[in-house]
């Protein structure tokens, strides 16, 4: 069972472009919303994260783009650089519980910047 | 001063074997986890750990045991390796749950020939 789906599998964009990855859940327990970014070789780290009482966070390039009512979330790059060439994860975080102690990821994105 | 090491990055080992990773944070952290990553870069939680207590089990054969000595240390003990556990094994720790920021380490590819 998914329980974050993410799309697309893949992605490429030219220089100065806008990179989209979209991600959606069913659980509406999730609370807190981070993605990662890995590149290879290495381990997954904290890109920027959000939390369902706002609906954009922005730092920098990167902006959350937070829809509750759809359960989906996105993550924009803005003027995408070669250097953002790496796999995006979304993951998703209940409020309480067990679960709350585990981070459930969709199966990422390998964004690929072409000059 | 790194965060989060693992050791050893890299484990190549016959089928039916033992072996271990060892996984240290210096960051005080009360949570450390360890997920795995497969060959289609699919990352699952296997174990974690809030202060020494075993907080998550999921579906792991028994082979795989996890061990935590003390706050800073989760190690993972595998026994009779097969072919299907090779993948890459990622531990992290975090300061409370889930929902603070997840420090990994750099991974261990581990290869069952």
């Amino acid at each position: 069972q998914q329980q974050v789906k993410q799309s697309p599998q893949s992605l490429i964009v030219q220089k100065g472009g806008i990179s989209i990855i979209n991600c959606a859940y069913e659980n509406t327990a999730f609370d807190y919303f981070p993605w990662y970014q890995q590149f290879p070789g290495k381990g997954p780290a904290l890109l920027i994260a959000i939390r369902p009482d706002v609906s954009e966070k922005k730092e920098g390039r990167f902006t959350i783009s937070f829809n509750k009512s759809a359960k989906q979330f996105s993550l924009h790059i803005m003027d995408s650089q070669p250097g953002d060439s790496a796999t995006y994860f979304c993951a998703a975080v209940p409020y309480s519980g067990a679960g709350s102690y585990q981070l459930t990821f969709g199966k990422g994105t390998k964004l690929s910047v072409i000059p | 001063d790194t965060a989060v090491s693992q050791t050893p990055k890299y484990l190549v080992t016959q089928m039916g074997n033992d072996k271990s990773i060892k996984c240290e944070q210096n960051l005080g952290h009360d949570t450390m986890y360890w997920y795995k990553q497969d060959s289609k870069k699919f990352l699952k939680i296997m174990f974690s750990y809030n202060n020494k207590e075993l907080i998550i089990n999921e579906t792991v054969p028994n082979r795989f045991s996890p061990k935590s000595p003390d706050k800073a240390h989760l190690n993972l003990h595998i026994n009779s390796l097969e072919l299907g556990d090779s993948a890459v094994y990622f531990c992290a720790s975090s300061q409370g749950d889930g929902r603070d920021e997840a420090f990994f380490g750099q991974g261990t590819r581990l290869t069952v020939v």
